[in-house]
């Protein structure tokens, strides 16, 4: 079965940090870009961080930018997203979702596979 | 940064009836392969976004054939021919072509009437 299952979230305080991880299986995980998107509690979807297929391109939303780190384990089929300094408006579900693919050229079939989402709360 | 707009932010429909939802872009979406790179994504209540439509008129896997997008450059539509009980939920716009990654439109939350 085609999947992402993230994991990591929980409550921090503000300044604090947070390692959330995506997990891949059913695919070739090296060939496809993987994104983290984000979602405020009542609110709507914010692209947070990409990472292209073998990890040489790395994009920031402005909002994260400098706190927010984004890494990738081919060899473990996993995407990284390293949160630090931490603020109240980092709370949310964060998902992450498979993008377009590399087989000899770029192919985008949209964000088909999305996780469950992990959920982050930054509260003192 | 592309800013996506959705309008309307509310649509209650009848079962059996159409919709229509709007997506305007502030920069062009068309890429120089060709393609418009314009999705569109709905999330039901207390899932997961799933995806719909990519590239502006593509039918993802299992996508019942009564959903439907067109456009292009900076203006799109995503149609439901017939409304049913297990299309609400908000659905996104949302553009993949430039960083910052992925700007999605507000959202439009389809309920029945």
């Amino acid at each position: 079965e085609v999947q992402l299952v993230e994991s990591g979230g929980g409550l921090v305080q503000p300044g604090g940090s947070l390692r959330l991880s995506c997990a891949a299986s059913g695919f070739l995980f090296a060939t496809y870009e993987i994104n983290w998107i984000r979602q405020a509690p009542g609110k709507g979807l914010e692209g947070v961080s990409y990472i292209s297929s073998h990890g040489a391109n790395i994009h920031y939303a402005d909002s994260v930018k400098g706190r927010f780190t984004i890494s990738r384990d081919n060899a473990k089929n996993s995407v990284y997203l390293q949160m630090n300094s931490l603020r109240a408006e980092d709370t949310g579900v964060y998902y992450c979702a498979r993008g377009g693919k590399w087989v000899g050229s770029y192919q985008y079939f949209g964000m088909d596979v999305w996780g469950q989402g992990t959920t982050v709360t930054v509260s003192s | 940064d592309i800013v996506m707009t959705q309008s309307p932010l509310s649509l209650p429909v009848t079962p059996g009836e159409p919709a229509s939802i709007s997506c305007r872009s502030s920069q062009s979406l068309l890429h120089s392969d060709g393609y418009n790179y314009l999705d569109w994504y709905l999330q039901k209540p207390g899932q997961s976004p799933q995806l719909l439509i990519y590239l502006t008129s593509n039918r993802a896997s299992g996508v019942p054939d009564r959903f439907s997008g067109s456009g292009s450059g900076t203006d799109f539509t995503l149609k439901i021919s017939r409304v049913e009980a297990e299309d609400v939920g908000v659905y996104y716009c949302m553009q993949p072509l430039q960083s910052p990654p992925l700007t999605f439109g507000q959202g439009t939350r389809l309920e029945i009437k």
